[in-house]
C-alpha cells in the first residue's frame, strides 16, 4: 500500500485557521470511516488527535476538527496557537487488517 | 494510565537481527480489546505502520515488511516484541510501540532509536 497523500507544509497566523488534506483511495479513506489523526512535536511520540474521522479523544481542545469527502480526509485546527506548530499525520485504515500513515504536513504558526 | 515503553539495542549491525521489546503497564496485552503495534520513523521522514500482534499470538504484518518481521506477545512479563531480520542503514529509524483501539493508535511509546551501522 502506498502512503496517503499530505501536503508537506501549511501555516496560519495566531488566531487563523489552517486545513490538512490527507489524500488516499478507496481502498483506504474513502473506504472506511477509520481516519485518525496524529500531532508529533520534535523528538516527541505522536499524539492522537482525531479518530474515527471526526471524533476527539477526552483532552483535545475542540479548535481540533476532521472531515472526510470521498477519498480525501481533512484536519482542520481553528484559532491557531502557538503550541499548535508541530508535525502533523494522517492514518486510515487500509482494509485486510493493514494500516497507512499519510507522508505527514509540518505546520508553521507564523 | 496505559504506558508503553521500548526497549533493546540502540546500534545493530547491517544483515544482522534488530529485537525490540515493548513493557505495557497500567493495561494488560491480554485484554482483548486492544492490539499492540509498532511503527517507525527513519530520522526526519514520516511514520511507517510495521504491524501488530493480538494477545492471541495472531500477527498482522505491513506486505513491505512481512518477510523480515516477526512479532511476538509474552502475556507473562505484558510485554510484546518486534525482531527485523537482514537488516540495513534503510533500516534506521525510530521505533515507536503503540497500543490500537479499534482503529486508531491512542497511546504510545517514547520511541527508541535503533541505527543500523558497523
Amino acid at each position: 500500500q502506498s502512503a496517503l497523500t499530505q501536503p508537506p507544509s501549511a501555516s496560519g497566523s495566531p488566531g487563523q485557521s489552517v486545513t490538512i488534506s490527507c489524500t488516499g483511495t478507496s481502498s483506504d479513506v474513502g473506504g472506511y470511516n477509520y481516519v485518525s489523526w496524529y500531532q508529533q512535536h520534535p523528538g516527541k511520540a505522536p499524539k492522537l488527535m482525531i479518530y474515527e474521522v471526526n471524533k476527539r479523544p477526552s483532552g483535545v481542545p475542540d479548535r481540533f476538527s476532521g472531515s472526510k469527502s470521498g477519498n480525501t480526509a481533512s484536519l482542520t485546527v481553528s484559532g491557531l496557537q502557538a503550541e499548535d506548530e508541530a508535525d502533523y499525520y494522517c492514518s486510515s485504515y487500509a482494509g485486510d487488517n493493514n494500516y497507512v500513515f499519510g507522508t505527514g504536513t509540518k505546520v508553521t504558526v507564523l | 494510565q496505559v504506558q508503553l515503553q521500548e526497549s533493546g539495542p540502540g546500534l545493530v549491525k547491517p544483515s544482522e537481527t534488530l529485537s525490540l521489546t515493548c513493557t505495557v503497564s497500567g493495561g494488560s496485552v491480554r485484554s482483548g480489546s486492544y492490539y499492540w503495534s509498532w511503527i517507525r520513523q527513519p530520522p526526519g521522514k514520516g511514520l511507517e505502520w510495521i504491524g501488530y500482534i493480538y494477545y492471541s499470538g495472531s500477527t498482522y504484518l505491513n506486505p513491505s515488511l512481512k518477510s523480515r518481521v516477526t512479532i511476538s506477545v509474552d502475556t507473562s512479563r505484558n510485554q510484546f516484541s518486534l525482531k527485523v531480520s537482514s537488516v540495513t542503514a534503510a533500516d534506521t529509524a525510530v521505533f515507536y510501540c503503540a497500543r490500537i483501539r479499534e482503529s486508531y493508535f491512542d497511546y504510545w511509546g517514547q520511541g527508541i532509536l535503533v541505527t543500523v551501522s558497523s
